[in-house]
């Protein structure tokens, strides 16, 4: 079945970067466009960005824009964000997950836990 | 903004339950791309409706979902006590945009 899993989340100062990387398994990789979404503590869900199956597409949602960078390497089947320009805010538990666009999200990883405090 | 969902609902075992997701003509009255995830403390979510009115497969048939306007509605039927989770709704936004809802808190009395 389909597997996700996370990883790359850690604590950074503000203003600091990371990268997150997501490695799918149990389906074809390369047919599938993904995305990324964020829970803040104790928060609901927030949709961050998405990546067509050839890269060929992305969005992204106007908190992230400018600072996230979201890729994808079919050949490692996995997807990428960075994120630079980091803020307090930007506290959460982040999640790769296919997505059939326009569909919302599908199928989820188990989340990587990203916390930026100095 | 988040798509509007009561904070919590509540039923007894054996008994139905029924969610509302509230948004506008923008996204959930504007599309039929509504999913619905059922998420327990510390997991991932789970996508338990899709399209609206899709159940993947492996999700019990109590669980059904439904739209009227812009809003969009999920009913658990025959409670048991690990429907119990938080529950959230989502919606295509337009533009390339996805929303969430603000989550309902399920309870199995």
């Amino acid at each position: 079945q389909v597997q996700l899993v996370e990883s790359g989340g850690g604590l950074v100062k503000p203003g600091g970067s990371l990268r997150l990387s997501c490695v799918g398994s149990g389906f074809v990789f390369n047919d599938y466009h993904m995305g990324w979404i964020r829970q803040a503590p104790g928060k609901g869900l927030e949709w961050l960005s998405y990546i067509s199956y050839s890269a060929g597409t992305i969005y992204y949602a106007d908190s992230v824009k400018g600072r996230f960078t979201i890729s994808r390497d079919n050949t490692r089947k996995s997807v990428y964000l960075q994120m630079n320009s980091l803020r307090v805010d930007d506290t959460a538990i982040y999640y790769c997950a296919t997505q059939d666009k326009p569909n919302p999200p599908h199928h989820w990883g188990q989340g990587t836990q990203v916390t930026v405090s100095s | 903004s988040a798509l509007t969902q009561p904070p919590s609902a509540s039923g007894s075992p054996g008994q139905s339950v029924t969610i509302s997701c509230t948004g506008t003509n923008s996204d959930i009255g504007g599309y039929n791309f509504v999913s619905w995830y059922q998420q327990y403390p510390g997991k991932a979510p789970k996508v338990m409706i899709y399209e609206v009115d899709k159940r993947p497969s492996g999700v019990p048939d109590r669980f059904s979902g439904s739209k009227a306007g812009y809003t969009a509605s999920l009913t658990v039927s025959g409670l048991q006590p690990d429907d119990e989770a938080e529950y959230y709704c989502s919606s295509y936004a337009g533009s390339n945009t996805y929303l969430f809802g603000t989550g309902t808190t399920v309870t199995v009395l």
